[in-house]
């Protein structure tokens, strides 16, 4: 099981606004960072840090948190970001180690 | 161009042994910590492990401890993986991946921002 809990499934509708959350102790302390897959490919870095962007990714990505929650937000969802989302943080344990969440499989309808 | 190559598909038995690669290029190797990433067939990502090739010093989940061995040669930038024993069970793809250390306003963070292509290890007697 992942210390890091995430949403199975979401679904939004093409241009709309959605948030896909991570919860975990260690967020309190640590920021998520946040990972796209879409099938047959590697993941890629969407958001790390407070909210940043790697060069290339969308101004539509953002990223957020407040206590144990840290969210990405997909501001005008279009069909390209129909994908698996990760968020990665640290484990609540000593050794803080780094650990992923379960995942997200977004949906655009 | 900053990148991670990583070795071939594999297809082995259980009970063998395997060494996989990742390559590093375009970038200090010994200044990043390359860590390794499993992904079952349908499943999530799990962190395996992660080491720093300027000194060697390695860490592992200890989901990971003691079933695998990550290690790196600086002098050809390759971070490693490796098996003595597989099982069915060791099937997924791995991934390798840098990570990425950032200090600004809001103080520390690190990220995985360069991820190897990935290499498929099939085990299946």
């Amino acid at each position: 099981s992942s210390e890091l809990t995430q949403d199975p499934a979401v679904s939004v509708a093409l241009g709309q606004t959605v948030r896909i959350t991570c919860q975990g102790d260690s967020l309190r302390s640590y920021y998520a960072s946040w990972y796209q897959q879409k099938p047959g490919q590697a993941p890629v870095l969407v958001i790390y840090g407070k909210n940043n962007r790697p060069s290339g990714i969308p101004d539509r990505f953002s990223g957020s948190s407040s206590g144990n929650t840290a969210s990405l937000t997909i501001t005008g969802a279009q069909a390209e970001d129909e994908a698996d989302y990760y968020c990665n943080s640290r484990d609540s344990s000593g050794n803080h180690l780094p650990v992923f969440g379960g995942g997200t499989k977004l949906t655009v309808l | 161009e900053v990148q991670l190559v990583q070795s071939g598909a594999e297809v082995k038995k259980p009970g063998e042994s395997l060494k996989i690669s990742c390559k590093g290029s375009g970038y200090s190797f010994t200044s990043y910590w390359i860590g390794w990433v499993r992904q079952m067939p349908g499943k999530g990502l799990e962190w395996m492990g992660i080491i720093y090739p300027g000194d060697s010093d390695t860490r592992y989940s200890p989901s990971f401890q003691g079933q695998v061995t990550i290690s790196a040669d600086k002098s050809i930038s390759t971070a490693y993986l490796q098996w003595s024993s597989l099982k069915a069970s060791d099937t997924a793809m791995y991934y390798c991946v840098r990570r990425a250390d950032y200090y600004d306003s809001s103080g520390y963070s690190d990220a995985f921002d360069i991820w190897g292509q990935g290499t498929m290890v099939t085990v299946s007697s």
